[in-house]
């Protein structure tokens, strides 16, 4: 069975440009995560989403940030306009209920 | 207040050693979950292990193993006859009803194995 999928694996973008993260879940998983890790912040929840509705954004550090799942296989982080402290890894997860979530492999976003 | 505490931040040990790693968490919840994750320099985050709070039973796969201690609210790793392989970084977490079940992160204990 195929894992969490994310694309692309490294993004490297200039300051004030649009940066589209996209992740496609575990299929038969109803609960998607995103997740942001620094090295200053460690991993931090940025949004998840059950049954392709989003359930807590608190997480979302600005208006910058938006996140939508239009169906139960694909979901994106947007970043509109980045800045070079969105730089870091942001991880796509899924799970079945409450149960272990499963990370995808991560995509590594640069902004110059 | 910190619900999950990995209070090593970094261990390092010669290959073949046996190396615990420390995971202390808080809940007033009576059902909840623990769960150790590794994190090796690829950057992957893979999954290791979910246990339940009404399980108390030790857990052994392979070199590994996991004692969770409910009276102590520790759900520590061993890794047995450590391996180069094993160098990573570790979290350990908690899911509980008063976080909607949501993953509650330690800060990872990062785990250096020496040839």
């Amino acid at each position: 069975d195929a894992g969490v999928i994310q694309s692309p694996r490294h993004e490297v973008t200039e300051m004030g440009q649009e940066v589209t993260l996209r992740c496609k879940p575990i299929s038969g998983h109803d609960y998607l995560f995103w997740y942001r890790q620094t090295m200053m912040r460690g991993l931090e929840l940025l949004i998840y989403f059950n049954n392709n509705v989003p359930i807590d954004d608190s997480g979302m550090p600005e208006d910058r940030f938006s996140a939508k799942m239009p169906n139960a296989s694909f979901s994106t982080l947007k970043i509109q306009p980045s800045e070079p402290r969105d730089s870091a890894v942001y991880f796509c997860a899924s799970s079945f209920g409450t149960f272990e979530q499963f990370f995808g492999p991560g995509t590594r976003l640069t902004v110059l | 207040a910190q619900k999950v505490t990995q209070a090593q931040t970094e261990i390092s040990v010669v290959e073949k050693e046996d190396v615990t790693l420390d995971c202390v968490y808080e809940t007033r919840d009576t059902t909840y979950y623990l769960f150790w994750y590794k994190q090796p320099p690829s950057g992957e985050l893979v999954f290791l292990i979910r246990r339940n709070s009404f399980d108390e039973q030790n857990e052994i796969s392979g070199r590994y193993s996991w004692n969770f201690q409910k009276s102590t609210s520790s759900f520590n790793f061993t890794i047995t006859a450590s391996q180069v392989v094993d160098s990573a970084v570790y979290f350990c977490a908690l899911s509980e009803v008063d976080s909607n079940y949501q993953l509650i992160w330690g800060a990872g204990t990062k785990l250096i194995i020496k040839p």
